[in-house]
């Protein structure tokens, strides 16, 4: 069963919009949030990532928030350029010692940016 | 080299028949993950080696599915009897310490698997 759920599966914006992306999960286990971005053909790329102790993270266009509370947390893509184009995955991690590299992906999310 | 690399990039076999997918980690990776991504699904975890043992085999689908790491280097992951569910993209990731939270794994482009 997928530990991260993951919303919309695809998103039309134009060309200067805001992309958001949408991910929950229910394991509190879960210490660290990464988003990925792939390409068609190619493996996917670490985009951005966020701990818990903090509520959001900015990376030039990119921002992360976090709900703690809601176990829940969004990928923004400001300003969106055909460019971003790709497929976002978000991710968990556990904390604990056996299971740190053990991400758990969501379903993954196209993102079409029309000029 | 200067990333993670997979052959073969694409592998066409015959239902039953035996595969090996190897994975070359970025140099100096202690880690090494395996995941399979199936047509519009997201990232499955298989299994991961922190050098040459695999302290998680959990995600591993069935006793078809095997892989070892040597030197604490290169991997194969083999998978025996291939059926039509099998097809799919086999992504391998390394990063340099699996028992560091934030090390971020970076992926190889995959070998895609089709399995007539």
């Amino acid at each position: 069963q997928q530990q991260v759920k993951q919303s919309p599966q695809s998103l039309i914006v134009q060309k200067g919009g805001i992309s958001i992306i949408n991910c929950a999960y229910e394991n509190t286990a879960f210490d660290y949030f990464p988003w990925y971005q792939q390409f068609p053909g190619k493996g996917p790329a670490l985009l951005i990532a966020i701990r818990p102790d903090v509520s959001e993270k900015k990376e030039g266009r990119f921002t992360i928030s976090f709900n703690k509370s809601a176990k829940q947390f969004s990928l923004h893509i400001m300003d969106s350029q055909p460019g971003d184009s790709a497929t976002y995955f978000c991710a968990a991690s556990p904390v604990l010692t056996d299971s740190w590299g053990k991400l758990q992906f969501g379903a993954g999310t196209q993102v079409v940016v029309t000029p | 080299g200067a990333g993670v690399s997979q052959s073969p990039s694409n592998k066409v076999t015959e239902k039953g028949k035996d595969v090996e997918l190897r994975c070359d980690p970025i140099s100096g990776h202690t880690a090494l993950y395996w995941y399979r991504q199936s047509l519009g699904q997201g990232l499955e975890f298989l299994i991961y080696f922190q050098g040459n043992s695999a302290p998680d085999k959990s995600g591993l689908p069935s006793d078809r599915f095997s892989a070892e790491r040597t030197g604490g280097s290169v991997s194969t992951l083999t998978i025996q009897r291939t059926q039509q569910e099998d097809s799919a993209v086999y992504l391998c990731a390394s990063s340099l310490d699996s028992r560091v939270i934030q090390e971020t794994q970076y992926f190889g482009p995959g070998t895609r698997l089709l399995v007539l």
